[in-house]
């Protein structure tokens, strides 16, 4: 069971260079995640899609993009890559449907990225 | 006041001893709680969600008191295998959407010899 599956694990990007974070999640949840990970600041959501065709800014959405391409798969844009963008990234999804208060996120393995 | 506080800590306490975290939330509205529990370098994984009238999941209790707006977990019998980071994490309901989950920082646990 793959659960929420990240690619890459690790990239490197120079400053202004774009790259697209992929996930994809084989649980048939509706709603699906991303968040960013910084020391000292903890998880901080970066954008959201509570079901298949709606997005939604979270926290921190300035400097990324998102496609919810289908109801499985979550992408994540950096059009221009910065070094504030230094980060770990993870993607989550979790049920979102009835008692959709109650479900909890299931999270990818994380994609650690530095912009030099 | 900080959504979801809680003590980074580092908890440093022996083998077989027994340990309790607080997580403090400011939102009165909150609909439900969770503790995950992160290794380092590691994804989230969920440890236990917190219900209203207290869980219990073999060495791990959690508590929810709403008057106060606080969560607990106490783990009994410490294992080395515990040490980890504890993340308390919110449920907040804005109207009719998906609402939003809030992290708190976590709580840093090592478990010694």
């Amino acid at each position: 069971n793959a659960g929420v599956t990240q690619t890459p694990k690790f990239q490197v990007l120079k400053t202004g260079q774009s790259m697209t974070l992929q996930c994809a999640q084989d649980m048939n949840h509706n709603s699906m995640y991303w968040y960013r990970q910084d020391p000292g600041m903890g998880l901080r959501l970066i954008y959201y899609s509570a079901s298949e065709g709606t997005t939604d800014k979270g926290e921190v959405p300035n400097g990324y993009n998102v496609s919810r391409l289908n109801k499985r798969e979550f992408s994540l844009r950096l059009e221009s890559a910065a070094p504030s963008q230094t980060s770990v990234y993870f993607c989550a999804s979790r049920s979102g449907t009835g008692g959709a208060y109650n479900s909890p996120l299931h999270f990818g393995n994380g994609t650690r990225l530095t912009v030099t | 006041r900080k959504e979801v506080e809680q003590d980074p800590g580092p908890f440093n306490v022996p083998e077989g001893a027994t340990v309790a975290f607080n997580c403090t939330y400011s939102n009165s509205a909150s609909q439900s709680f969770f503790w995950y529990r992160q290794d380092c370098r590691k994804e989230p994984k969920l440890l236990m969600s917190v219900y209203s009238s207290g869980n219990e999941d073999g060495r791990f209790t959690a508590q929810l008191n709403r008057a106060s707006q606080y969560i607990s977990l106490l783990i009994r019998d410490s294992k080395l295998s515990d040490s980890a980071t504890y993340l308390c994490v919110v449920n907040l309901n804005y109207g009719g959407s998906q609402g939003n989950l809030i992290f708190g920082k976590g709580t840093k646990l090592s478990v010694k010899p």
